[in-house]
């Protein structure tokens, strides 16, 4: 089965900087690559997402790259504010003619001020 | 607004206890999903359901059943708790196209399961 990768486990910043996680995943044939945020006390929620026939997408801060030769994919976020301390997650979409998806082990990003 | 509930935030049960956690979507979305979620661990899939009365295993089922007998509701069951079964549970539902493709997931706020 799928098999999703995520690194760092941990990440510190300074407001202001950019930060980058990034994903790697097994299934030549995953098709969609999201990433979610979880905040304390909350469920995971989109942040951003992106589909096998994009190469990049972008929402203000956030951005995600995908190479599909070297099956990983890494979620950027710049101008990094307190707010966005959270745990992060990427996932990929297995082709399994089921809409699942198999999570990474998550980024906890913590942003001083 | 989009809304996963799910029935409790915090639940303390004992060993060997049939424990029921429900889980309700008013997006009349077809597939739904439980999710345990344990540090270092990530998120990892229990089982899920595309539709009424259909389910699937997913990556960790032992010890686990559910049931779906309507669209917005998905009960997971934990037959027999035991202590390695405390973990945060997470409940999540999608659309579905028909043609297989995925979809955002939208999750509820989580049961935290102590069993002791």
């Amino acid at each position: 089965g799928e098999n999703v990768e995520q690194h760092p486990s941990t990440l510190s910043v300074q407001e202001g900087d950019s930060a980058v996680i990034k994903c790697t995943y097994s299934d030549s044939a995953s098709n969609y690559f999201p990433w979610y945020k979880q905040e304390l006390g909350k469920g995971p929620q989109l942040i951003i997402d992106i589909r096998s026939n994009v190469g990049e997408k972008k929402d203000q801060r956030i951005a995600v790259t995908l190479n599909k030769t070297a099956k990983h994919f890494s979620l950027h976020i710049t101008e990094t504010q307190p707010e966005d301390s959270a745990v992060y997650f990427c996932a990929a979409s297995p082709n399994s003619g089921y809409s699942t998806l198999t999570f990474g082990k998550g980024t906890m990003l913590l942003v001083s001020p | 607004d989009v809304k996963v509930t799910q029935s409790s935030r915090y639940l303390v049960k004992r060993t060997g206890e049939k424990v029921f956690l429900e889980c309700v979507q008013d997006m009349d979305h077809e597939n739904m999903f439980w999710y345990r979620q344990d540090p270092g661990l990530g998120l990892r899939l229990i089982y899920f359901s595309y539709d009424v009365k259909m389910k699937e295993k997913g990556d960790i089922p032992e010890g686990y059943s559910v049931s779906r007998e309507k669209k917005e509701r998905f009960s997971l069951i934990l037959e027999s708790a035991s202590t390695n079964q405390t973990s945060m549970y997470l409940c999540a539902s999608s659309f579905d196209s028909g043609t297989g493709g995925s979809y955002e997931q939208y999750f509820g706020p989580g049961t935290r399961l102590t069993v002791t």
